[in-house]
């Protein structure tokens, strides 16, 4: 199976800006969460989407926003960008049956705001 | 509420010897507990999971970690090191029986010297 694929690899954005992000996860999967990875901060969870559903939210401004579609692929929209917001974001899948709670990576997009 | 500690943000080891990176938990019921490996401009990659039964859990590239309920750790170990092992490490804890979303530590680089 083909794994988690995220596009674009990189951006570069100016502050005020608006950006969104896209994730597809691997065939089958019905999950999708994002993640924000700084140094500072480390990884924190933004939100989940299950079946074109937010189940889970992280403790992120409005500015950040997600969906999901039919085809379990989701997108991520970060509107006025600020520098602080400059991070890779990450996509994980997880599969219905897994019961261990395994989430697959996608390589993430480096978002650099000027 | 869960929660994970990793100490030291780097470990250094020479070439050939013991690898040794620390994760300790809080949860309040049975967890679930993963190591995973991040390479330079990539996502995440399971290392290993430990979810019931045995308490040493082998993973992939040699490494192996051993749940201590008694102690809350899931100490990462590898017996001798290898110059491509040299990456950012992630431990991550999740609840059984509530939201699975996974809380990870704040990751330990390994370097590792010829």
């Amino acid at each position: 199976k083909a794994g988690v694929t995220q596009t674009p690899r990189y951006l570069i954005k100016t502050r005020g800006q608006q950006v969104t992000l896209s994730c597809s996860p691997i065939s089958g999967h019905r999950s999708v969460s994002w993640y924000q990875q700084t140094p500072g901060q480390g990884l924190q969870f933004l939100f989940e989407y299950f079946s074109e559903t937010q189940r889970n939210k992280g403790n992120f401004p409005g500015r950040f926003s997600g969906r999901q579609f039919s085809n379990s692929r989701s997108e991520m929209n970060v509107s006025t960008l600020e520098l602080g917001d400059s991070a890779l974001y990450l996509c994980a899948s997880t599969g219905e049956g897994y019961s261990y709670n395994e989430q697959f990576f996608g390589p993430g997009t480096r978002l650099t705001v000027l | 509420a869960q929660s994970v500690t990793q100490l030291g943000s780097h470990v250094s080891v020479s070439e050939g010897a013991l690898v040794l990176l620390r994760c300790n938990y809080s949860s309040s019921v049975p967890p679930y507990l993963f190591w995973y490996v991040q390479y330079p401009n990539q996502g995440l990659q399971l290392l290993l999971k430990y979810t019931t039964g045995a308490t040493l859990v082998k993973g992939i590239n040699g490494f192996e970690a051993e749940f201590k309920k008694s102690e809350t750790s899931f100490h990462l170990t590898k017996p001798s090191a290898h110059m491509s092992d040299a990456a950012e490490y992630f431990c991550a804890v999740s609840e059984t029986g509530g939201s699975y979303i996974p809380t990870f530590g704040r990751g330990t680089s390994l370097i590792v010297h010829p």
